[in-house]
């Protein structure tokens, strides 16, 4: 089993959609959390972090669930401005509280939102 | 500005040969790592660093070396041993508290 998993899609939505995508992650010790973007033949980039308690950004609210590990974003008012790859990363911390180091990425999840 | 450098953006090798790519970073990031994209792919994790002059393994480090002597760099060498180079290789880095990576804007790598 991979360590965190994406539905690749692709998921094809109308302008002004709502759409959703899941991430789950294989190892109970994870700890961080965050969804990036990535448009073609670019590098990825931080959309948001995670948070135990669920957060918002504009049109983007993240999700957590660590009892069923995974997580979760939704994007409202989708424009076509939205459309690319989703990435999920997970991360953990040792017993010190500093980072192991390893960031882990899903797949990705292609999104693309037509006029 | 802060920021992630990697050099050079376009690269080709010949079959046989060694090749390095650079990352820099000025934002005094302890962690460092290196991962391959494929078309349609995820990124794969090579290598990490999370201190100078120590690095571990990741996922697909076979065919690829690294060093981390100074805090600020993390060059990759692509060796002659790695059968199919041809990728896309993201260098990022992180501070260890706050594990948010940084990318550099890649080097793509093309075997002719």
């Amino acid at each position: 089993r991979k360590e965190v998993e994406q539905d690749p899609g692709p998921f094809n939505v109308p302008e002004g959609a709502t759409v959703a995508f899941n991430c789950t992650y294989s190892n109970s010790a994870s700890q961080s959390f965050f969804w990036y973007r990535q448009d073609c033949r670019k590098e990825p980039k931080l959309l948001m972090s995670v948070y135990s308690s669920g957060n918002e950004d504009g049109r983007f609210t993240a999700q957590l669930n660590r009892a069923s590990q995974y997580i979760s974003l939704l994007i409202r008012d989708s424009k076509l401005s939205d459309s690319a790859t989703y990435l999920c990363v997970v991360t953990f911390f040792n017993a010190g509280g500093t980072s192991y180091g390893k960031l882990t990425f899903g797949q990705g999840t292609i999104l693309t939102v037509h006029p | 500005d802060g920021g992630i450098t990697q050099s050079p953006k376009y690269l080709f090798r010949k079959e046989g040969q060694n090749v390095t790519l650079s990352c820099e970073q000025n934002l005094n990031h302890d962690a460092m790592y290196w991962y391959r994209q494929d078309p349609g792919q995820g990124l794969r994790l090579i290598y990490y660093s999370q201190i100078v002059n120590d690095f571990q393994k990741g996922d697909i480090a076979e065919g690829y070396s690294v060093s981390r002597e100074k805090k600020e760099s993390f060059p990759l060498t692509v060796t002659s041993a790695q059968k199919n180079p041809t990728a896309f290789y993201l260098c990022a880095s992180s501070a260890m508290r706050n594990t948010e990576a940084f990318f550099g804007q890649g080097t793509r790598l093309t075997v002719v």
